[in-house]
């Protein structure tokens, strides 16, 4: 199988701490895509990693890319309630171009 | 910001009727997707369109299942004769052509919720 697998399966943090999810996928990739689903709404982008690229940054995201591991994780610094969600990685493969899917972790901020 | 936007939100049908599920696309994106998810599981991969055509598919998207642009603007998935198990929500995705060398992202609507009695 070729799917993503996003670890944990859920989380629950205090409002204010970082919070840590990871990804693990089997095939060869162009790059990967995390996207953030709220309860019974669509699917938001949140961030793009090439497979040359390591690390990327956007706003409190931090995303790492190991092709050598197959792996990348998602940071999020400094969470707030609204940062309560379930987060999806999604490799894009490069034979063709279509996106892998896991289950997604399921965050819960803590106020 | 353009987003993509998806009709009905919720759709309730006998099994064995037809459904139209419908999308409007970003305008000037060139890459149309459809995807399901049932109820709290991952996020599946139905099929991929793009110059009018049928890109991708996959096992999910059988001879029940087709796809259309029947405009510049909508693009739309119908379900021939429903299963139980067609019940999900399905997100349609639109993504804008690609330069050399550069990746652009998905977009995706809310969904449409369908419910098969």
């Amino acid at each position: 199988s070729q799917q993503g697998e996003e670890d944990p399966q859920a989380l629950s943090i205090q409002e204010g701490e970082n919070a840590t999810m990871n990804c693990s996928y089997k095939t060869s990739i162009n790059n990967l895509q995390w996207y953030r689903q709220n309860s019974g709404r669509g699917l938001v982008h949140l961030i793009l990693i090439r497979s040359n690229e390591r690390e990327k940054h956007s706003g409190r995201l931090r995303v790492t890319l190991d092709t050598s591991k197959k792996s990348s994780s998602l940071l999020i610094t400094a969470s707030r309630a609204a940062d309560t969600a379930s987060y999806f990685c999604a490799p894009q493969t490069d034979s063709n171009y279509q996106l892998i899917w896991g289950a997604g972790t399921k965050l819960i901020i803590k106020p | 910001e353009p987003e993509v936007t998806q009709t009905p939100s919720h759709q309730v049908t006998q099994m064995g009727q037809e459904v139209i599920l419908r999308c409007v696309p970003i305008s000037n994106h060139l890459y149309f997707y459809w995807y399901r998810q049932i109820l709290g599981q991952k996020v599946e991969f139905l099929v991929s369109f793009y110059n009018n055509e049928i890109s991708e598919k996959s096992e999910i998207f059988d001879d029940q299942f087709s796809v259309e642009r029947p405009d510049g603007s909508n693009f739309t998935l119908k379900i021939r004769s429903t299963k139980l198990e067609d019940s999900a929500m399905y997100f349609c995705a639109s993504k804008a052509g690609t330069g050399t060398g550069y990746v652009q992202p998905q977009h995706f609507g809310d969904g449409t919720r369908l419910s098969i009695l």
